[in-house]
């Protein structure tokens, strides 16, 4: 089994590009999330999903948007980007509120 | 709201010797609690997780948990440290919706 799958890797843009991260999970999952990360500051929620067709915001959602195209998919968008979103992203998914997520290997986005 | 504070950024610990990374949470509902592994350049892999009943959890690689209401703590042990232990190590506690929230993280490094 695949898991979760982020495309792409690694991402470079300039300030202002847009540009889509691209999630899928093959594991039947209802729940799909989009975490960031940064250095000394763990994870932090940027959308969810607990089902398919709903969204959510979660706690740093400014300058992004998501999309829950399917159950299987759930892609995430800088419209804009700024250097302050230079960040390494997560995407993972979810069972059932105890059972903990699967994630993806990451996007490494660099905004210069 | 729920939080998770991680005590210590970073640990060393000699290959053999104990390993003790502590974590205490706050939450208003009775927990989910987890420890994640990330290892350099991948996601975050599920350790051992607490839900309800036994309150001294296991999980994979010889690692354990115990869960202390009364201490609102989750620390994570493993009598003997390997090499391959060296590692970032995430304490989360998660809300019955799913969301989870992640602690900062703590580094451990093995020395031989």
């Amino acid at each position: 089994n695949a898991g979760v799958t982020q495309t792409p890797k690694f991402q470079v843009l300039k300030t202002g590009q847009s540009m889509t991260l691209q999630c899928a999970q093959d594991m039947n999952h209802n729940s799909m999330y989009w975490y960031r990360q940064d250095p000394g500051m763990g994870l932090r929620l940027i959308y969810y999903s607990a089902s398919e067709g709903t969204t959510d915001k979660g706690e740093v959602p400014n300058g992004y948007n998501v999309s829950r195209l399917n159950k299987r998919e759930f892609s995430l968008r800088l419209e804009s980007a700024a250097p302050s979103q230079t960040s390494v992203y997560f995407c993972a998914s979810g069972r059932a509120p105890n059972y903990g997520y699967t994630f993806g290997s990451g996007t490494r986005l660099t905004v210069v | 709201a729920q939080s998770v504070t991680q005590l210590g950024s970073h640990v060393s610990v000699s290959e053999g010797a104990l390993v003790l990374l502590r974590c205490n949470y706050s939450s208003s509902v009775p927990p989910y609690l987890f420890w994640y592994v990330q290892y350099p350049n991948q996601g975050l892999q599920l350790l051992l997780k607490y839900t309800t009943g036994a309150t001294l959890v296991k999980g994979i690689n010889g690692f354990e948990a115990e869960f202390k209401k009364s201490e609102t703590s989750f620390h994570l042990t493993k009598p003997s440290a390997h090499m391959s232990d060296a590692a970032e190590y995430f304490c989360a506690v998660s809300d019955p919706a799913g969301k989870s929230t992640f602690g900062d993280g703590t580094t451990l490094t093995v020395k031989p």
